[in-house]
């Protein structure tokens, strides 16, 4: 079993739909990342979070620590957010502390 | 600064040949990684070093090597490649902690190795 979960897998919208993403980890951490992959295959940093919530432009990153549980959101949905985009968590277990754990990315595409 | 840059960006093996993938970072960082990402996986972690001299095994690291001459590359040597090591091949680094944005990792464009 994977330490890190993301639904859905595939995510289909039409432009300006409201997208959430979802991720489950079942391991202790210190710190939850939202990375970004576009087609050309570079990865790029989106949120880093240990609580709460942040905001960039429009998108939104929530954790939930008790439930273990992370949501991705973008408003306004554009077709240049098409990409795969990533959750991954930072353990904060002695033997693999700072390692990060990834999830299996959801790709996300956008239709004008 | 270029960031993190790695080469080649393509390259296609035959079983059993050997080659090195190059990490170079000019941002003074101290922790390198690099990672494998086959098709529908996440990325997984191959080997690290927390600085010069120093390299440790992550998740993955059978027929892998590497080493740490200098803060600024970290080399991951093939030396008998296999078609299960077909994959692309990411590396990242990461500043010191108590540095801003310690906790993120910056990531190179990526690697498409093919072994057949």
């Amino acid at each position: 079993k994977n330490e890190v979960e993301q639904s859905p897998q595939n995510l289909t919208a039409q432009e300006g739909e409201f997208i959430t993403i979802n991720c489950s980890y079942s391991v202790g951490i210190s710190a939850l990342h939202w990375l970004q992959q576009h087609p050309g295959g570079g990865i790029v940093s989106l949120f880093m979070l240990s609580s709460g919530k942040k905001k960039h432009g429009r998108l939104i990153a929530t954790i939930n620590i008790q439930e273990k549980h992370s949501s991705l959101h973008i408003t306004a949905s554009h077709p240049r957010d098409s990409a795969v985009y990533i959750c991954a968590v930072r353990s904060d277990r002695g033997s693999t502390l700072g390692r990060l754990y990834f999830g299996r990315g959801t790709q996300l595409t956008v239709w004008p | 600064n270029a960031g993190v840059t790695q080469t080649p960006k393509f390259r296609i093996l035959k079983i059993g040949q050997s080659m090195t993938l190059q990490c170079t970072q000019d941002m003074n960082h101290n922790y390198m990684y690099w990672y494998r990402q086959d098709p529908g996986m996440g990325l997984k972690l191959i080997y690290y070093s927390v600085g010069a001299g120093i390299t440790d095994k992550g998740e993955v690291p059978n027929g892998y090597n590497v080493s740490r001459s200098t803060t600024e590359d970290f080399p991951l040597r093939l030396e008998l490649a296999a078609p299960s090591q077909t994959s692309v091949y990411f590396c990242a680094s990461r500043p010191p902690t108590g540095y801003p944005a310690h906790n993120e990792q910056f990531f190179g464009p990526g690697t498409r190795l093919t072994v057949l």
